[in-house]
């Protein structure tokens, strides 16, 4: 079993639609979570962190963790064509390790 | 701020050559700084991890005379692929990680490596 895993896609939406994006860890050991969106030769940029459990948002981005499941979510409210891109999830466990990253998910947001 | 930059962007060499690429911390002192390669339309795969300082940290099956790194401060390290040849033709990227309060990694823009 991989240590990060996602579902790779490709998810195509309509404009506007509110977008899911998920992964699952299986180390309950990890406590960084974060969201990372790679444009195509692109290198990823970091979208949200978050630490331990529970909710953050930004804007239009909102980032949820639940590590009784151990699944780590990210919502996009009102999608745009501009946020196509692969989203990958990274978890870690200790300060100064390498995170482990999920594959990533391929998303298309149709105008 | 958190900006990472690689250089060069993107470089075509011929089989034998090496090629050194730079990645840079420019805001922030990199305690950490990770490298790896992608192929199109395939995740990242972690090469190597390198600590200011000191030894990098190979992944098992990265061969570590071949893609040699070097760390020698807290904003720079360099990957260089020597001898390239073609199948080392990828999407090379580097992360930072800094001191404490920057827990996260950010990503530097890639170099794009064709080996002819």
């Amino acid at each position: 079993q991989k240590e990060v895993e996602q579902d790779p896609g490709p998810l195509s939406v309509p404009e506007g639609a509110i977008v899911s994006l998920n992964c699952t860890y299986s180390n309950s050991a990890f406590q960084y979570f974060m969201w990372y969106r790679q444009y195509s030769r692109k290198g990823p940029e970091l979208l949200m962190y978050t630490y331990s459990s529970g909710n953050k948002e930004d804007g239009r981005f909102t980032a949820q963790v639940d590590k009784s499941s151990k699944y780590i979510s990210l919502f996009i409210r009102d999608s745009q064509p501009s946020d196509s891109a692969t989203y990958l999830c990274a978890s870690g466990r200790d300060y100064g390790q390498n995170f482990v990253f999920g594959p990533g998910t391929r998303l298309s947001v149709l105008p | 701020g958190a900006v990472v930059s690689q250089h060069p962007s993107w470089v075509i060499c011929k089989s034998g050559t090496s090629v050194k690429i730079e990645c840079r911390s420019l805001d922030f002192q990199a305690t950490t700084m990770f490298w790896y390669r992608q192929f199109p339309k395939q995740s990242l795969m972690l090469m190597a991890t390198s600590n200011e300082g000191s030894k990098a940290t190979y992944e098992q099956g990265v061969e570590k005379d071949k893609f040699l790194i070097n760390h020698a401060s807290l904003t720079l390290s360099t990957l260089t692929v020597t001898s390239a040849h073609p199948e080392d033709s990828s999407f090379y990227i580097c992360s930072a990680r800094g001191l404490a309060g920057r827990e996260t990694q950010y990503f530097g823009p890639g170099t794009r490596l064709l080996v002819l």
